[in-house]
């Protein structure tokens, strides 16, 4: 079956860390790039990270530069997202998503195909 | 970074309405423009990518269009499991910027 599965959320106090991780079954992960996507309480999509199916290239939101880090375990077909330094902002969703991409006349588009279910990250004291 | 802006933010519609929701981006983006669907406590699904062309799987009553800065959601024929709120997404940076939504509610 075809899926991502996150986990490793929950509450944490501001200033503190957490690693949330997605876990990738029934396609071959390591030919994907994959994003972290968050969603705070009733608002709308914000896209944080992307890494290419190598983990070579990494980028990120500016809302989160310099505090999370997105990374990957082929041999695990997991990803992960650590965050540091957490502020009450960050409490959000947290849905890992497959990145598509198509050549077409010399770039590549992209879109996002699979969604896991999301893992709830709240920072409060 | 570029900015994407839904209208309307809300609608209300019927079984059986057509209904358009518009995003228009702070600069051109050519075709780099994806469209999702989500439901109350579910993962966004995708629907249209690169503008115009739809998901396998998605019903056929949902198009796309658009290029540069102004990009449309059609919905031809408003059926129940389509009440539910709807983002556009652009791919043309690497920031992958997602409109606001657009939230569809029964009238």
């Amino acid at each position: 079956q075809v899926q991502l599965v996150e986990s490793g959320g929950g509450v944490v106090q501001p200033g503190r860390s957490v690693r949330v991780s997605c876990a990738a079954s029934g396609f071959t992960f390591s030919t994907y790039a994959m994003n972290w996507v968050r969603q705070a309480p009733g608002k709308g999509l914000e896209w944080v990270a992307v890494i290419s199916y190598d983990g070579r290239n990494k980028d990120y939101a500016d809302s989160v530069k310099g505090r999370f880090t997105i990374s990957r375990d082929n041999s695990k077909n997991t990803l992960y997202l650590q965050m540091i330094s957490l502020r009450a902002e960050d409490t959000a969703v947290y849905y890992c998503a497959r990145d598509v991409g198509l050549e077409v006349a010399g770039t590549v588009v992209r879109w996002f195909d699979l969604w896991g279910q999301g893992t709830l990250v709240s920072v409060s004291s | 970074d570029i900015q994407m802006t839904q209208s309307p933010s809300s609608l209300s519609a019927s079984v059986g309405d057509r209904v358009t929701i518009t995003c228009r981006a702070s600069q051109s983006i050519s075709n780099y423009l994806n469209w999702y669907q989500q439901k109350p406590g579910k993962a966004p699904k995708l629907l249209i990518y690169v503008a115009s062309s739809l998901q396998s799987g998605v019903p056929s009553r949902f198009s796309g269009s658009g290029s540069g800065t102004d990009f449309t959601l059609t919905i031809s024929s408003l059926q129940p499991a389509d009440f539910a709120t709807y983002f556009c997404q652009q791919s043309y940076s690497n920031s992958y910027t997602f409109g606001q939504g657009t939230k569809l509610e029964i009238k």
